[in-house]
């Protein structure tokens, strides 16, 4: 099974600050099939990018994946006081997908 | 617009049963993978059972293989989940999950969450 690891756990920025989000697996992710998703408090995930780069409908673009192999980035251009959450990697490909930890983005 | 509306949680003693439900609307039910992930409270997202559109192949964790059972009624538009055995770490938000046409393990949609909490 391909554990991911989330750093860091927390990061600490100012709305239009740059964030930049890691997501290292323990083997090579195939297909690029990584994903990432956003949780707020007291919602259910929402799908942001998927295949590492692309953004899901409706993603803003200030939301940009890219990575490949073992190590993938999120990267959100400039924070938006809506964007403070808890943000989860998930390799989809088979047999299983797993998430990494979360890291939380707060202000 | 595809809703997901999970129903069934509740407070459970260790080793009872319990069935959770989703009642799915606004897309094509059949023509997808469906899933139940879970989150503990504070904790992360744990995937826990997935069953194809036609429900020629399930998929359950290791953590529950032999206790739940993942089933689904096309005709009924409905997702379940049968829990046997329940354990305190069991406890958790149930979240049914649509998988995407991209890929079916990529979850695109998600219910808000049915609570189990398994307790004494």
């Amino acid at each position: 099974e391909i554990v991911l690891t989330q750093s860091p756990g927390t990061l600490s920025l100012s709305p239009g600050e740059r964030a930049t989000l890691s997501c290292r697996a323990s083997q090579s992710v195939s297909g690029n099939y990584l994903a990432w998703y956003q949780q707020k408090p007291g919602q259910a995930p929402r799908l942001l990018i998927y295949g590492a780069s692309s953004r899901a409908t409706g993603i803003p673009d200030r939301f940009s994946g890219s990575g490949s192999g073992t190590d993938f980035t999120l990267t959100i251009s400039r924070l938006e006081p809506e964007d403070f959450a808890i943000y989860y990697c998930q390799q989809y490909g088979p047999p299983r997908g797993t998430f990494g930890q979360g890291t939380k983005v707060e202000i | 617009e595809v809703q997901l509306v999970e129903s069934g949680g509740g407070l459970v003693q260790p080793g009872r049963s319990l069935r959770l439900s989703c009642a799915a609307s606004g897309f094509i039910f059949n023509d997808y993978t469906m899933y139940w992930v879970r989150q503990a409270p504070g904790k992360g997202l744990e995937w826990v059972s997935g069953i194809r559109g036609d429900s020629s192949d399930t998929a359950y964790a290791d953590s529950v293989k032999g206790r739940f059972t993942i089933s689904r009624d096309n005709a009924k538009n409905s997702l379940f989940l049968q829990m046997n055995s329940l354990r305190p770490e069991d406890t958790a938000l149930y979240y049914c999950v649509r998988a995407s046409r991209v890929a079916i393990r990529l979850f695109d949609y998600w219910g808000q969450g049915s609570l189990v909490t398994v307790s004494s």
